[in-house]
């Protein structure tokens, strides 16, 4: 069956340093990629999207590219701040599956000051 | 309209008890999801209403659970029996029909303790 494959954590970063979380997903078919955030105490947001090979998603300085030959969705920031510390997790969904969601595990970011 | 919400936030049971707790999508949202998360773990689907029909049950859905949604508006999903294990954070969400590519709006969760 589909799955999604997210780097373990925690991770732990300096302010303004370099960000990477990598997410990989097994599909039979062609799937819509996402990835949300969920912020302490708060709900799951949609952080991004993207639907079709080579599609880039970008919000809040975040970004990922669908990459179809590697099967990967990785998540990229250039400069994090602290307000950044949350569970970062990527999802993908099926075309004709009702929309339902299939989600990684989580990666924990904090980002230290 | 103030998004998804979900009654109550929180939830202490003892095991043996019945639950029911209760979800308010987006009042134009046709879709409406309810998942599971356990600590550390991403939310795992249960299932999935468009308007008041029932269209997938995962298999994670024993026979103690059931979910309903009246009238394609509100949603409630009853754990009997509860045990143990039953101890987790439950995910409403709604969504549009046709427009999987901007994802969902989530609740806040009830999270569920059983004792």
């Amino acid at each position: 069956g589909d799955s999604v494959t997210q780097m373990e954590g925690p991770v732990t970063l300096s302010e303004e340093a370099f960000l990477t979380i990598n997410c990989t997903y097994t599909a039979t078919g062609y799937p819509s990629l996402f990835w949300y955030v969920q912020y302490p105490g708060e709900g799951l947001q949609l952080l991004l999207k993207a639907t079709k090979a080579d599609d880039k998603g970008s919000n809040k300085g975040f970004e990922a590219t669908y990459r179809k030959e590697t099967t990967s969705f990785h998540l990229e920031k250039g400069s994090v701040q602290v307000s950044d510390s949350a569970v970062y997790f990527c999802a993908l969904s099926e075309r004709n599956q009702g929309g339902k969601l299939i989600f990684g595990q989580g990666t924990e970011l904090s980002v230290k000051p | 309209d103030t998004g998804v919400s979900q009654n109550p936030r929180h939830k202490i049971t003892k095991r043996g008890q019945n639950v029911t707790f209760r979800c308010d999508p987006i009042s134009e949202h046709n879709r409406l999801y309810w998942y599971r998360q356990t600590l550390g773990q991403g939310p795992e689907f249960l299932t999935y209403f468009q308007n008041e029909a029932q269209l997938e049950k995962s298999r994670l859905l024993s026979d103690r659970f059931s979910a309903e949604r009246p009238k394609g508006s509100f949603s409630t999903l009853e754990i009997q029996r509860t045990e143990q294990g039953d101890s987790a954070m439950y995910l409403c969400a709604s969504s549009p029909v046709g427009t999987l590519n901007y994802g969902y709006t989530f609740g806040s969760g009830t999270r569920l303790t059983v004792v």
